[in-house]
């Protein structure tokens, strides 16, 4: 079964400090993910997507990276601030599956002053 | 602005009621679909549609139906609600596989 997997489930750092959001996939087989971000009582926005021939895509302070072999994707946020307080989702989308979107619970992230 | 645009934003229904969830996108895309969020379960496909013409079940289909009236409109109808189907519903879109998803800014549905 193709399952993606975030941890931790939340997560509170100081201003300015830089972090890590990880996400697991079990299966090799990806086309493609997909980093959003979602505010509380809002719709998904996208941040990046990452080809699965791809190892990394940069918009700003946010990068995400893609490690196939190893069924993992990482954001890495710079220097934090106390907008990017928000739930952060990624999503898989495996080959063969009409495009579908599989995703994480999501890491709740809280930038603290 | 161009993007995926959700009708109602909240509803409140009473159990065996009916009702239709409306989506629209604008960006020519040839894919739709249809997500229901729950809290620590988060998104699941309910419907999608590949390409106008065609529908499909997702993983939670049970209790919901759907309508790709054309290339821009794909509709989520509960014809019996039940407490449930309490979530928000969440329309997406895109256009092959290359590219990425855009969501709409959902329906936060209750039944009492």
């Amino acid at each position: 079964k193709q399952e993606v997997t975030q941890i931790p489930a939340a997560l509170s750092v100081p201003e300015g400090e830089n972090l890590v959001l990880n996400c697991s996939f079990t299966d090799s087989a990806i086309y493609n993910l997909q980093w959003f971000r979602q505010d509380p009582g809002k719709g998904l926005t996208s941040l990046l997507l990452i080809q699965s021939s791809q190892r990394e895509q940069t918009s700003g302070r946010l990068n995400a990276s893609l490690d196939k072999s190893s069924g993992r994707s990482t954001l890495y946020i710079a220097a934090s601030q106390p907008g990017d307080s928000a739930t952060y989702l990624c999503a898989a989308r495996y080959t063969g599956t009409a495009s579908k979107l599989t995703f994480g619970t999501g890491t709740r992230l809280q930038v603290t002053l | 602005n161009a993007g995926v645009t959700q009708t109602p934003k909240f509803q409140v229904l009473k159990t065996g009621q009916s009702m239709t969830l409306q989506c629209a996108q604008d960006m020519n895309h040839n894919s739709m679909y249809w997500y229901r969020q729950d809290p620590g379960m988060g998104l699941r496909l309910i419907y999608y549609s590949a390409s106008e013409g065609t529908t499909d079940k997702g993983e939670v289909p049970n209790g919901y139906n759907v309508s790709r009236l054309n290339k821009r409109e794909f509709s989520l109808r509960l014809e019996s609600a039940a407490p449930s189907q309490t979530s928000v519903y969440f329309c997406a879109s895109t256009i092959q596989d290359r590219h990425g998803y855009t969501f709409g800014s959902g329906t936060r549905l209750t039944v009492v």
